[in-house]
């Protein structure tokens, strides 16, 4: 199985701050990754698919970069919706996995 | 509206069984490929399983083969997880998720139900 490694496991930041996550897969997975946020006592929402694409009806403070094995989710400015769990998740294997998640705190 | 409700989960002892459902609507169900993932208290998200837009095909998680079987009835817009042989660890919330096929043929859950919540306990 590909195994997907998320740093940090939590942040702590302050709105307004510019905040990156980053993920990391066992081996390339080419863009197939996507990037979720989950609040407590909710459903995952998806943010980002296919490594960069923005999710209609997401802010654009929120972006996505990478390839291969290596990737990052980037928010601009916080704001005080977004502290949160953050998931990413591959999808070039039929088997998926996620990442471990990095909670975002104040 | 797009939406996804799962019912189905409770408390069972450990080597029981359950059946949990996923009611869809507001799509085209049999267009799409349909997941479950489950998040046990306090941890992070897990792919369990999931099945074609035919029903045709089917894969699941190491954790769960053998134990789980997937299966989707269009007639009714449902999906089904059978859970048998139950352990302790599989005790969780039971999300069913859309896997939507997106750009170059990249795949992601971009609608999730609520959940439901299975507990293993004797």
């Amino acid at each position: 199985d590909i195994q997907m490694t998320q740093s940090p496991s939590s942040l702590s930041a302050s709105v307004g701050d510019r905040v990156t996550f980053t993920c990391r897969a066992s081996q390339s997975i080419s863009s197939f990754l996507n990037w979720y946020q989950q609040k407590p006592g909710k459903a995952p929402k998806l943010l980002i698919y296919a490594a960069s694409s923005l999710q209609s009806g997401v802010p654009p403070r929120f972006s996505g970069s990478g390839s291969g094995t290596d990737f990052t989710l980037t928010i601009s400015s916080l704001q005080p919706g977004d502290f949160a769990t953050y998931y990413c998740q591959q999808s070039y294997s039929s088997t998926y996995t996620f990442g471990q998640g990095t909670k975002l705190e104040i | 509206e797009v939406q996804l409700v799962e019912s189905g989960g409770g408390l069972v002892q450990p080597g029981g069984s359950l059946r949990l459902s996923c009611v869809a609507s507001g799509f085209t169900f049999s267009n799409y490929a349909m997941s479950w993932v489950r998040q046990a208290p306090g941890k992070g998200l897990e792919w369990v399983s999931t099945i074609s837009g035919s029903g045709g095909s089917t894969y699941y998680a190491d954790s769960v083969k053998g134990r789980f079987t997937f299966s989707r009835d269009s007639s009714r817009n449902t999906l089904f997880l059978q859970i048998n042989s139950l352990r302790a660890e599989d005790t969780a919330i039971y999300f069913c998720a859309r896997d939507a096929v997106v750009s170059f043929g990249e795949n992601t859950f971009d609608i999730w139900g609520q959940g439901t919540m299975v507990t293993v306990s004797s």
